[in-house]
C-alpha cells in the first residue's frame, strides 16, 4: 500500500501568515488522485481539495493544492482564525486508500 | 446536497460486536460508494472498507478482512458497518463517507457523517 508522509507534524503560525503543508508518497500516486481534508476538534474531516488541485465546493480560494507523482503541497495563503486545525492528505489512486498522519496548524 | 447521519455512541465488551448505521438523505444513494473510516483517539484516519448499495458487494481493507461486514439497505438509504471480535484497540470514532459513483475505490470522500464513538471496555 502507498504510505503518505506529511510534514511538518506541527506548524506554528500567526493569523495572516502563509502555511505550506507537504505530503510525500512512497510511490507515485496515479492520475494525481490526491485529496486534502481539514479536521477540527470533535468534528468530521471536511474535503478541501481533490485531484491534487481542485477545490471542493464552498472552499475559499486561499486554499490551493499542487503537485504530482510523489510530492504534493497544500498552501493556505493567509491564515484565518478558523483555519487552525489538523490537515490530512489521502491518496485514492491505489487500493487501499490511505491517509497521511496529519499536520496540525496551530496558533503561534 | 446529500447528508449522512450516523447512529449514536456505543460501549461494548471485548469479544462482542458492534453495528453502526449511516443514513443518507438529500441525494443519490444507490450508485455512490459508502466508505467507512475509523480514527483512534488522537490518531489519524484509517480506511476500513466500502460498498456500492445498488451492487451490494463490499470491499474491505486487508487488516479488517474477516472481522468487518459492510451492508446497505436501499429501501431505507442506510449503510451499516459491523465489526466483530472487538478488542480495546478498536476504541475509535467510526465515520461513514460518500465516495465515487459506481466504484468503491478511486474517489475522494465527501461528505462525511458526524462520526460514532465506539468504546471497547470490560
Amino acid at each position: 500500500e502507498i504510505v503518505l508522509t506529511q510534514s511538518p507534524g506541527t506548524l506554528s503560525l500567526s493569523p495572516g501568515e502563509r502555511a505550506t503543508l507537504s505530503c510525500r508518497a512512497s510511490q507515485s500516486v496515479s492520475s494525481s488522485s490526491l485529496a486534502w481534508y481539514q479536521q477540527k476538534p470533535g468534528q468530521a474531516p471536511r474535503l478541501l481539495i481533490y485531484g491534487a488541485s481542485s477545490r471542493a465546493t464552498g472552499i475559499p480560494d486561499r486554499f490551493s493544492g499542487s503537485g504530482s507523482g510523489t510530492d504534493f503541497t497544500l498552501t493556505i495563503t493567509r491564515l484565518e482564525p478558523e483555519d487552525f486545525a489538523v490537515y490530512y492528505c489521502q491518496q485514492y489512486g491505489s487500493s487501499p486508500e490511505t491517509f497521511g498522519q496529519g499536520t496540525k496548524v496551530e496558533i503561534k | 446536497q446529500v447528508q449522512l447521519v450516523q447512529s449514536g455512541a456505543e460501549v461494548k465488551k471485548p469479544g462482542s460486536s458492534v453495528k453502526v448505521s449511516c443514513k443518507a438523505s438529500g441525494g443519490s444513494f444507490n450508485n455512490y460508494a459508502i466508505n467507512w473510516v475509523r480514527q483512534a483517539p488522537g490518531q489519524g484516519l484509517e480506511w476500513m472498507g466500502g460498498i456500492i448499495p445498488i451492487f451490494g458487494i463490499a470491499d474491505y481493507a486487508q487488516k479488517f478482512q474477516g472481522r468487518v461486514t459492510i451492508t446497505a439497505d436501499k429501501s431505507t438509504t442506510t449503510a451499516y458497518m459491523e465489526l466483530s471480535s472487538l478488542r480495546s484497540e478498536d476504541t475509535a470514532v467510526y465515520y461513514c463517507a460518500r465516495g465515487k459513483e459506481w466504484e468503491v475505490h478511486w474517489g475522494w470522500f465527501d461528505p462525511w457523517g458526524q462520526g460514532t464513538l465506539v468504546t471497547v471496555s470490560s
